[in-house]
C-alpha cells in the first residue's frame, strides 16, 4: 500500500534552534518527494521537490534530504523563526499517475520566543 | 502570474442543507484542477480530480459532487450535507503533463456542519 508517514506528529523548539523532521514512504515507482509548508488555515506552498536522483535540496533556511534506497527523507530547518511555525507535509508522486499525489498528515511545528 | 480563488472563506450550514463552492484561476490555459478535504489535525484527502471541462474523476464515494462547467472553473456540491463534511476545503491546480506536477493552493474554504 501506498503510504507517507511523518514524525514527530508535533514539535516544540525555541526560535533560533534547529530541528529536522523526518518522512518514511513506500510509494512505488517512486517519482518524486516534495515538501510543503502550511500555515495554519491556508493552502500548502511548496518548499522543495526531489527527484530520484538528488539526495539534497536547499531552499534558503530548509535543506530537504532524501534517501531513495531508505525510502526516507528530511527536512531540516536552520536558525528557526516564529515565522517558520507552520505544519511541514510531505507528498510523494507516484510514476504512474500525474494526478495523484500521496499525502503525509504532517508535522506540526510551534517555533516559540 | 497565476492565481486562484476560492468562496466563500467560512461557511457554516445546517445538516441536510446543499452545499455550492466555487474555485477559479486566471493566467493558465487548460490546468488539472483537484478539491481536498482537510479535516482538523490531519492530512489532505483528494476528492476530485479534473483535466479538462466536463472531465472529473472521484477518488472516493461521499454524498460530494464536482463540476467543471469551464476551463478555469470548478465547482463542489453537495445536495445534503452530513455533519462529517465539515473540514477545510482546498482547490489546487497543476500544470497538465507537467513532469514536475506541483500543485498550486488555493485560501481554503472552512466548512461547518452543525
Amino acid at each position: 500500500k501506498n503510504q507517507v508517514e511523518q514524525s514527530p506528529q508535533s514539535l516544540i523548539i525555541l526560535e533560533g534552534k534547529n530541528c529536522t523532521l523526518q518522512c518514511n514512504y513506500t510509494v512505488s515507482p517512486f517519482s518524486n518527494l516534495r515538501w510543503y509548508k502550511q500555515d495554519t488555515g491556508r493552502g500548502p506552498v511548496s518548499l522543495t521537490i526531489m527527484t530520484f536522483s538528488e539526495n539534497t535540496k536547499s531552499n534558503g533556511r530548509y535543506t530537504a534530504t532524501l534517501d531513495a534506497d531508505t525510502k526516507q527523507s528530511s527536512l531540516h530547518i536552520t536558525a528557526s523563526q516564529l515565522s517558520d511555525s507552520a505544519s511541514y507535509i510531505c507528498v510523494v508522486s507516484h510514476m504512474d499517475s500525474n494526478y495523484q499525489l500521496i499525502w503525509g498528515a504532517g508535522t506540526k511545528l510551534i517555533i516559540k520566543p | 502570474s497565476q492565481t486562484i480563488h476560492q468562496w466563500p472563506a467560512t461557511l457554516v450550514q445546517p445538516v441536510g442543507s446543499p452545499l455550492s463552492l466555487e474555485c477559479t484561476v486566471e493566467g493558465t490555459s487548460n490546468p488539472n484542477l483537484y478539491w481536498y478535504r482537510q479535516a482538523a489535525g490531519r492530512g489532505l484527502q483528494l476528492l476530485f480530480y479534473s483535466v479538462g471541462i466536463g472531465q472529473i474523476s472521484s477518488e472516493v464515494p461521499q454524498n460530494l459532487s464536482a463540476s467543471r462547467p469551464q476551463d478555469r472553473q470548478f465547482i463542489l456540491s453537495s445536495k445534503k450535507l452530513l455533519l462529517s463534511d465539515s473540514g477545510f476545503y482546498l482547490c489546487a491546480w497543476s500544470v497538465r503533463l507537467a513532469a514536475d506536477n506541483e500543485q498550486f493552493f488555493g485560501p481554503g474554504t472552512r466548512l461547518t456542519v452543525l
